[in-house]
This record gives C-alpha cells, sequence and structure tokens, in this order.
C-alpha cells in the first residue's frame, strides 16, 4: 500500500516566523509531489509542485525534495495569519495521487 | 481562470436512496477525478477516469459507486443505496494529460447528508 505521511499537527508559528511542513512517502516509484492548502470546508488548492530533487521557490514558499529520504517539506517563509490552513501533502505515480492526513497551521499574529 | 465546477454544494438525502453528484471539468483536461473527505479526515482516492473509461480506482469505489461523462462535458458520480457512513464532502478533479507532473484542478466539493 502506498502511504503518504504528515505530522497532523496542529503546528503554531508567531506571524512572521518561518513554518516548515513535512511529508514522507513510501513509493520510491513516485514521480511528482504537490503541495496543497485547504480552509476549513473548502476544496484543496494547489500551492507548489515539485519533479526534482532540490528546492523550488515560489514567493514564500519553498518546497524541497529528497527522493533518496522519500521526504518533500514545504517551507513558508514571513507566516502571515491567512497561512493558517491545512496543507496536504500529495504524491503522484502515474494517473494516482495519494493524499497525507495534512498538517494543521495555526499562524498567530 | 478555468475551474471545475460541481453541483449541487450540498445535497441531503435519505438512507438508501441514490444519489448523482455531478461535476464539469475544466474543459481541455482529459483526465478526470473523484475523492471524498470524510469530515476531519484525509481526502480520500475514489476513482479515476480517461478516454471515457474507469483508469484507476480504489477498494472504497465498489458496486455501490459508478461513474459516467453521459455528454462530454459532464462527470458524474452516482451512489446507489446510501449509508450513514456516506456522508462527506465529494470532490471532483480533472487534469490536463497523462505525465503525472500535471496537477489536478479541484471543484469546491459537494457536501453530501445522508439521514
Amino acid at each position: 500500500q502506498k502511504e503518504v505521511e504528515q505530522n497532523s499537527g496542529p503546528l503554531s508559528v508567531p506571524e512572521g516566523a518561518i513554518a516548515s511542513l513535512n511529508c514522507t512517502y513510501s513509493d520510491r516509484g513516485s514521480q511528482s509531489f504537490f503541495w496543497y492548502r485547504q480552509y476549513s470546508g473548502k476544496s484543496p488548492e494547489l500551492i507548489m509542485s515539485i519533479y526534482s530533487n532540490g528546492d523550488k521557490e515560489d514567493g514564500r514558499f519553498t518546497a524541497q525534495l529528497n527522493k533518496a529520504s522519500q521526504y518533500v517539506s514545504l517551507l513558508i517563509r514571513d507566516s502571515q495569519p491567512s497561512d493558517s490552513a491545512t496543507y496536504l501533502c500529495a504524491v503522484a505515480t502515474g494517473n494516482q495521487f495519494y493524499f497525507g492526513t495534512g498538517t494543521s497551521l495555526t499562524v498567530i499574529p | 481562470e478555468p475551474e471545475v465546477t460541481q453541483t449541487p454544494s450540498h445535497q441531503v438525502t435519505q438512507m438508501g436512496q441514490e444519489v448523482i453528484l455531478r461535476c464539469v471539468p475544466i474543459s481541455n483536461h482529459l483526465y478526470f477525478y473523484w475523492y471524498r473527505q470524510i469530515l476531519g479526515q484525509k481526502v480520500e482516492f475514489l476513482v479515476s477516469f480517461y478516454n471515457n473509461e474507469i483508469s484507476e480506482k480504489s477498494e472504497i469505489f465498489d458496486d455501490q459507486f459508478s461513474v459516467e461523462r453521459p455528454d462530454g462535458s459532464n462527470f458524474t458520480l452516482k451512489i446507489r443505496s446510501t449509508k450513514l457512513e456516506d456522508s462527506a464532502m465529494y470532490f471532483c478533479a480533472s487534469r490536463p494529460g497523462y505525465s503525472s507532473n500535471q496537477p489536478q484542478h479541484f471543484g469546491d466539493g459537494t457536501r453530501l447528508s445522508i439521514l
């Protein structure tokens, strides 16, 4: 069974701090990795995608991928209260997407 | 920006009845998905659909469930003989093509409540 593991949290950080979200996956054949943000009662919204080892930056967000360790992370710099949400890690193998349980992030003003 | 649209936003149904959840994927997308999210739990894959047939399905997607693309634009999920435990948010998603590099775009979901 293909697994995607995330710390469920809750993770609390003060406004302006860096939030670090982690995800591990079990299938070495996984090819693509995505971070989605989900506000309560809303649908998942794509934040970042990463396909190659290393870092990928987009504004305040940085995704990091290490395929050897089967590990993907998301850093949020200068965290804002509006970043408070659940962050879902999704791992794709071919057409199949597997989601983690999500990490709940609260940014404290 | 093109969106995945889902109707209705909320469906209330008596246990044992059949429900049909509707989705209009983004027009040039080729892969379609249904997911379920029980309140407070993870997003669970139900089924993927490509070229007018099921591509993959999960253990959850048993004989109670079926999908259809009746008219080239709508993509429907039918749940027969609904049970209390079918109460959940159901999300439709689509993506452009075969490469796994292409992310899924989600609709706003249908909240299904079984009484």
